[in-house]
C-alpha cells in the first residue's frame, strides 16, 4: 500500500518567494493534518481537514499560511510571502474515520527560508 | 500548563535493560493514546495505542494508561540500540473532532 506521499523532500527558497508543500493522502482516508515540526515547538497542528472541508485551522500561524483540499486525494500548503522562522519540517498525516483510528505520517518536507 | 507533557530527555539506558517513557496529559475526557517513534531525518511512525485503562503488551512494548492519574507510559523491555530515537506521546480528545495533540517528544539513547 503507498503511504502518505508528500512533495518536495527538501525545498530552500528566499525570503519573499510563495512555497507550496504537497501531500496525497493514504486512498480512503478521510482525514488529512498538516503538522510543522520545529526543536523548540515540537510537531504543532496546522490545520484538519474531513472529507475535504477544513474543521480546524487554528494552529494556522498567520493569513501567509493557507491549506486547501481540492479532493480527496490532494491537499496543498501555501505560504506566502515566506520569512526565515518559517523554516521548519511540515509533516502531512491521514487517518480513516473512526475516533481511535491512528494518524500515518508522510516523509514530510523540510523547508528551509534563506 | 501543556496538554501533553513529556521529558524531552535524553534518557539513556544500557543496553539490554528497561526503558520506560513516560507522560502525561490534562485533558480528562480524552479516549485515545498513541506512541509513536521518530528517528532523527524521518517521521513519526505508530508503534502502540491503548484506549483502556490497564497495560496492553505487544512484543517488547509495553504500553500502560492511568486514566485516574492522567498518565500514559511506553515500557521497552530489552532494548536496543536500534530503539535509539524518540518517542512522542499523542492523546485524541473526546468527541467527534479528531484533534491529535502531540507531546514533545522523550529522546532515548541505547547504550551498548
Amino acid at each position: 500500500d503507498a503511504g502518505v506521499i508528500q512533495s518536495p523532500r527538501h525545498e530552500v527558497t528566499e525570503m519573499g518567494q510563495e512555497v507550496t508543500l504537497r501531500c496525497k493522502p493514504i486512498s480512503g482516508h478521510n482525514s488529512l493534518f498538516w503538522y510543522r515540526q520545529t526543536m523548540m515547538r515540537g510537531l504543532e497542528l496546522l490545520i484538519y481537514f474531513n472529507n475535504n472541508v477544513p474543521i480546524d485551522d487554528s494552529g494556522m500561524p498567520e493569513d501567509r499560511f493557507s491549506a486547501k483540499m481540492p479532493n480527496a486525494s490532494f491537499s496543498t500548503l501555501k505560504i506566502q510571502p515566506s520569512e526565515p522562522r518559517d523554516s521548519a519540517v511540515y509533516f502531512c498525516a491521514s487517518s480513516p474515520h473512526g475516533s481511535n483510528q491512528p494518524q500515518h505520517f508522510g516523509d514530510g518536507t523540510r523547508l528551509s527560508i534563506l | 500548563q501543556k496538554e501533553v507533557e513529556q521529558n524531552s530527555g535524553p534518557l539513556s539506558v544500557p543496553e539490554g535493560a528497561i526503558a520506560s517513557l513516560n507522560c502525561t496529559y490534562s485533558d480528562r475526557g480524552s479516549q485515545s493514546f498513541f506512541w509513536y517513534r521518530q528517528y532523527s531525518g524521518k517521521s513519526p511512525e505508530l508503534i502502540m495505542f491503548i484506549y483502556s485503562n490497564g497495560d496492553k503488551e505487544d512484543g517488547r512494548f509495553t504500553a500502560q494508561l492511568n486514566k485516574a492519574s492522567q498518565y500514559v507510559s511506553l515500557l521497552i523491555r530489552d532494548s536496543q540500540p536500534s530503539d535509539s530515537a524518540t518517542y512522542l506521546c499523542a492523546v485524541k480528545s473526546a468527541g467527534g473532532y479528531q484533534k491529535v495533540t502531540f507531546g514533545i517528544g522523550t529522546k532515548l539513547q541505547v547504550i551498548p
